[in-house]
């Protein structure tokens, strides 16, 4: 069973910094591409970031570009994500999701999301 | 950029009914990058349909996809109790704004 589970998420200041990890089961982490994406509060979803399985190419969204850091570490079957120069339209739950095999960047499993939440 | 708009906003229905969800992309899309989810309220999105019609593993039969080009569309043939809830179009990294099925 694909099981993904994230953590990380929290309350930081504007400005401030936070990075969430996820840690996946189930699957072969290391062949497939991971995803990032991210619903603030009552609204719809929105994709942030994406890593192919061996790191070597990322993606990202133009909100997200020089301020988030996506990466993955193959031997502990985690992926991160480093969230920097936060604002509050960054408020959100970030979801943890697993590329499916052969359509990137579409996603055949999501995980149960970490909070963000970006206030003074 | 390409963008999504789902339509209606809000689809109000009884259980047992079809229900036709629309997804129009701005411009012409790959059909094999286009994929279909659904999200209940607390829950983690879960995905039905991938490459415009080809059914998620475990995905009821009642849940069919279609389309091409720019027109898209979600389809329950008979809607149960548990179909209620949001969903959400996608091609390649844009998401549509959803569509909300509730009872009637």
């Amino acid at each position: 069973e694909v099981q993904l589970l994230e953590s990380g998420g929290g309350l930081v200041q504007p400005g401030g910094s936070l990075r969430l990890s996820c840690t996946a089961s189930g699957f072969t982490f290391t062949s497939y591409a991971m995803s990032w994406v991210r619903q603030a509060p009552g609204k719809g979803l929105e994709w942030v970031s994406a890593i192919s399985n061996a790191a070597v190419s990322t993606y990202y969204a133009d909100s997200a570009k020089g301020r988030f850091t996506i990466s993955r570490d193959n031997s502990k079957n985690t992926l991160y994500l480093q969230l920097n120069s936060l604002r509050a339209e960054d408020t959100a739950v970030y979801y943890c999701a697993k590329v499916l095999g052969g359509s990137f960047p579409l996603i055949d499993y999501w995980g149960q999301g970490t909070l963000v939440t970006v206030s003074s | 950029e390409i963008v999504l708009t789902q339509s209606p906003g809000t689809l109000s229905l009884s259980p047992g009914e079809r229900a036709t969800l629309s997804c129009r992309a701005s411009q012409t899309v790959s059909s094999s990058y286009l994929a279909w989810y659904q999200q209940k309220p607390g829950q983690a999105p879960r995905l039905l349909i991938y490459g415009a019609s080809s059914r998620a593993a475990g995905i009821p039969d009642r849940f069919s996809g279609s389309g091409s080009g720019t027109d898209f569309t979600l389809t329950i043939s008979r809607l149960e109790p548990e179909d209620f809830a949001v969903y959400y179009c996608q091609q390649s990294r844009t998401f549509g704004q959803g569509t909300k099925v509730e009872i009637k």
